[in-house]
């Protein structure tokens, strides 16, 4: 079965880069979610997306970003890249916005140097 | 804000044999549904078992199965039988009801246990 896919699934920056993470949820899945782990951390939830609009909002810092776009894929935006963004960031997609099952992609690692 | 509080940072058992992982969690809300999510090293997060609130009835899949108590906020996962495959970190995880007027809310995971099998 199709799952999660996340792109890139390793990327390094510097400090005060931007980057850039993509997420493709599972067809027909119209509801993303971004969850952001650091090391020895429990994820912390950023920010959702039901049918291309915001719908709630967690802890994203404001140098993130994040959009759905009309074919549901969402991007995360990252702005003045410090060495505390270093982390795995998660996607995950559901079925409507309800309490269904979240099913997670297997992240991207991103490293801040 | 719910809070999630997993009080083992680590725990040990004996392949074949039963542990239980606890969980508690502070909410004034009445709906709302509780996880139990596995991270082995690959980092993947998987869900082991879900349950809604508003069902007394503990939900159970395969060797896992948990002992919800409303009234005390605990939220406890048992592993029957354990096997090697079973190690990993466990988050235990909540997030608000539809009618608690949540939308596509994130979750909010505890601190997580490192579950350790001895072969």
């Amino acid at each position: 079965a199709a799952g999660v896919i996340q792109s890139p699934r390793h990327l390094i920056k510097e400090k005060r880069e931007t980057a850039t993470l993509k997420c493709y949820p599972i067809p027909r899945h119209d509801t993303v979610y971004w969850y952001q782990q650091g090391p020895g951390q429990d994820p912390q939830f950023l920010i959702s997306f039901y049918e291309k609009m915001q719908s709630d909002k967690g802890s994203i810092p404001d140098r993130f970003s994040a959009q759905q776009f009309s074919d549901y894929h969402s991007e995360l935006n990252m702005s003045s890249l410090e060495l505390g963004d270093s982390a795995l960031y998660f996607c995950a997609s559901s079925l409507g916005e309800g309490p269904g099952e979240q099913y997670f992609g297997p992240g991207t690692r991103l490293t801040v140097t | 804000a719910q809070t999630v509080t997993q009080s083992q940072p680590e725990m040990s058992v004996q392949e074949a044999e039963t542990v239980t992982l606890s969980c508690t969690y502070d909410t004034s809300e009445s709906d709302y549904y509780l996880f139990w999510y596995k991270q082995p090293p690959s980092r993947q997060m998987i869900l082991v078992i879900r349950q809604e609130a508003y069902k007394q009835q503990n939900a159970t899949e395969n060797r896992f199965s948990v002992n919800f108590q409303k009234a005390a906020k605990s939220f406890s996962l048992k592993i029957s039988d354990s096997q090697l495959g079973d190690a990993a970190m466990y988050f235990c995880a909540y997030r608000p009801g539809s009618f608690s007027g949540g939308g596509a809310d994130g979750l909010t995971f505890g601190k997580g246990t490192h579950l350790i099998i001895q072969p």
